[in-house]
């Protein structure tokens, strides 16, 4: 069965204290790994996509990577404004639907 | 901005009534995704429409059904509502098989 697993469910940082997300899956056949960030009350905001192991893509604070197993999200100097849920979510092969974790829930404090 | 919208933001309904809720995916994509999320929990897949046909559903009963229209924006319907339904619904937005899909605000259903 397809699955996606992440750790931690929450995390409190001090501003500027780095960290990475983790995102395990379990999938036949992966098409995309995706990364969303989520405010509470509102919808995903889209952040990246992955394809294939050994990727990197990276925007402003964060970067993310894959391998045949899990997905990082690396979270470098985070600022108070990164807090929200970040979630991850797989798209297996000759479907459309995303498979999502549950999320971790990241608190940045100043 | 995604360019994704839904109607309306927030829902109250009781318990047994039927509710309709609306999206209007970003422009130039042609299907259309619906997710429920509970609290504290993932998107789940609901079903996913595409040129007005279903294409693909997840693990969700009958009352749960849907619309797409020419101009590619859909409605979910939910009929016999049951308290468990109370979740925030989430429509996406994207090309068929395309890798980003994108998430309109979502609409918060509370049923009583």
């Amino acid at each position: 069965e397809d699955q996606v697993t992440q750790s931690p469910e929450a995390l409190r940082l001090q501003e500027g204290e780095s960290s990475s997300l983790n995102c395990s899956y379990t999938v036949s056949g992966l098409r995309g790994l995706f990364w969303y960030r989520q405010d509470p009350g509102k919808g995903p905001e889209f952040l990246f996509t992955l394809y294939s192991a050994g990727e990197e893509k990276e925007k402003e604070r964060l970067k993310a990577t894959l391998t045949k197993k899990e997905s990082f999200l690396h979270i470098t100097a985070p600022k108070p404004e990164d807090s929200a849920t970040y979630l991850c979510a797989v798209q297996p092969y000759n479907t459309d639907k995303l498979i999502f974790g549950t999320g971790t829930r990241l608190q940045v404090f100043p | 901005e995604t360019g994704v919208t839904q109607s309306p933001t927030h829902l109250i309904k009781t318990r047994g009534q039927q509710v309709t809720l609306r999206c209007s995916s970003q422009s130039g994509h042609n299907t259309v995704s619906w997710y429920q999320q509970a609290l504290g929990q993932g998107p789940q897949f609901i079903f996913q429409y595409y040129r007005e046909e279903e294409n693909g559903r997840g693990n969700f009963p009958p009352r749960f059904s849907g619309l797409q229209f020419p101009n590619y924006s859909s409605e979910l319907n939910v009929n016999a509502l049951e308290l468990d339904d109370s979740a925030l619904y989430l429509c996406a937005s994207s090309l068929l098989q395309g890798l980003e899909a994108f998430f309109g605000q979502g609409t918060r259903l509370t049923v009583v």
